[in-house]
């Protein structure tokens, strides 16, 4: 019930095209749900993140979707840039608890 | 811009030693992690730490971790006799102690190889 499951493990993506990559959860318990953006050999940075009282948030080119009944979220990133090329992470947590991470998606944006 | 800070970057050792791996934290930040994450796999939680106390661990901390705060700004991971599937990337991250944000803000990891 802890795991938070992330798609798709890869994404290619053209220059200026739309990058979606989606997340479930089991767990009725988590009440935050954050995007963490890492680049090779740095630690994860937050991205975004998202309570479930609302739908969408959006901060300049990248926006969560949040479907509490389906428990689902996913992030979609506007205008990709080759500088968007990295590895996201979706994670949830719990009020004060500590936050479960999916499995990742690396992604290469193509120039 | 406060930042964790992560000691060493990366560390060698001999499967069987003992490594300890030390973590500045945001001053002002209450709640402390420790996560690892293998090459290419996802981040995995092992411990969380609060008021002095771990608060969670995952079901392989007690096998071969311990924490500590010996004062009172360092967070440090003692992995006893390493093995070679300890070899990772070990990243300390803290938290404020609000409750309207879980934002986590990592270190920038401790590359740990083990031989």
């Amino acid at each position: 019930q802890q795991q938070v499951k992330q798609s798709p493990q890869s994404l290619i993506v053209q220059k200026g095209g739309i990058s979606i990559i989606n997340c479930a959860y089991e767990n009725t318990a988590f009440d935050y749900f954050p995007w963490y953006q890492q680049f090779p050999g740095k630690g994860p940075a937050l991205l975004i993140a998202i309570r479930p009282d609302v739908s969408e948030k959006k901060e300049g080119r990248f926006t969560i979707s949040f479907n509490k009944s389906a428990k689902q979220f996913s992030l979609h990133i506007m205008d990709s840039q080759p500088g968007d090329s990295a590895t996201y992470f979706c994670a949830a947590s719990p009020r004060g608890g500590k936050s479960t991470f999916g499995d990742g998606t690396t992604l290469t944006v193509k120039p | 811009e406060p930042e964790v800070t992560q000691t060493p970057s990366h560390q060698v050792t001999q499967m069987g030693q003992e490594v300890i791996l030390r973590c500045v934290p945001i001053s002002n930040h209450l709640y402390f992690y420790w996560y690892r994450q293998i090459l290419g796999q996802k981040v995995e939680f092992l411990v969380s730490f609060y008021n002095n106390e771990i608060s969670e661990k995952s079901e392989i901390f007690d096998d071969q971790f311990s924490v500590e705060r010996p004062d009172g700004s360092n967070f440090t991971l003692k992995i006893r006799s390493t093995k070679l599937e300890d070899s990772a990337m070990y990243f300390c991250a803290s938290r404020t102690g609000h409750q309207n944000t879980g934002e986590l803000f990592f270190g920038e990891g401790s590359r740990l190889t083990v031989l």
